[in-house]
């Protein structure tokens, strides 16, 4: 059974360039979140996919967008970065419950995103 | 919209102790907790879940508990140890239908040698 990986590790990027984070689930999963961390604070939740469908989104613009695939791959995409962007991306895998939710969220190593 | 609060912030203690990290939300409609370890610049790992029908789960030296009408939850780690160095974070769904999670800012854990 493979981990949750992501690509790439690191990315520099300037302002209002756009950017594609990517994420491989982990075996057997079929739901994929993404969450954004800032320096010391705890991950903010981006959005959620399901089937290759968003399932529930966060307090974020409509320039975070994503897609799921039907191996369960997943990408980011941020267009127009800021500078306030710039942030650890985190993606999680789980498995979607029978009567709705989640169970556990397993969690990548993340893409450090610096914004200039 | 769900708020997750953690304390203390951070905690430093000797090797040996057995610490407790609190954990509160405010919306009680939740059907599960989890806790997680981060390592600095690392991803997160996942320790303990905990279901809304649960009162306690264990691993190891780690023994979350859960009281959902209070809006609570507590980490136990016994026997603390240098390896266990780490920030601790706990989590819920975030609710509204989303599945998401909802994240406190974490409790920042040294454990000296």
């Amino acid at each position: 059974e493979t981990g949750v990986t992501q690509s790439p590790t690191h990315l520099i990027k300037t302002r209002g360039q756009q950017v594609t984070l990517r994420c491989s689930s982990q075996s057997g999963h079929n739901t994929v979140s993404w969450y954004q961390q800032a320096l010391g604070q705890g991950p903010q939740f981006i959005f959620q996919y399901y089937r290759e469908e968003e399932n529930g989104r966060g307090n974020f613009p409509p320039r975070f967008s994503g897609l799921q695939f039907p191996n369960y791959s997943s990408e980011l995409n941020v267009n127009a970065l800021e500078l306030d962007d710039s942030a650890l991306y985190l993606c999680a895998s789980s498995w979607r419950l029978a009567g709705g939710g989640t169970d556990t969220q397993y969690f990548g190593p993340g893409t450090r995103l610096t914004v200039l | 919209k769900q708020e997750v609060t953690q304390i203390p912030a951070a905690l430093s203690v000797p090797e040996g102790e057995n610490l407790v990290l609190n954990c509160s939300f405010t919306d009680s409609a939740i059907y599960n907790l989890q806790w997680f370890r981060q390592d600095p610049g690392k991803g997160l790992t996942s320790l303990l879940l905990i279901q809304s029908s649960q009162r306690e789960q264990t691993s190891g030296r780690l023994n979350a508990s859960l009281d959902k009408s209070s809006g609570r939850s507590t980490l136990y780690i016994a026997a603390s140890q240098p390896g266990d160095s780490a920030t601790y974070l706990c989590a819920v769904p975030v609710g509204g239908g989303a599945d998401g999670l909802t994240f406190g800012k974490g409790t920042h854990l040294i454990i000296q040698p």
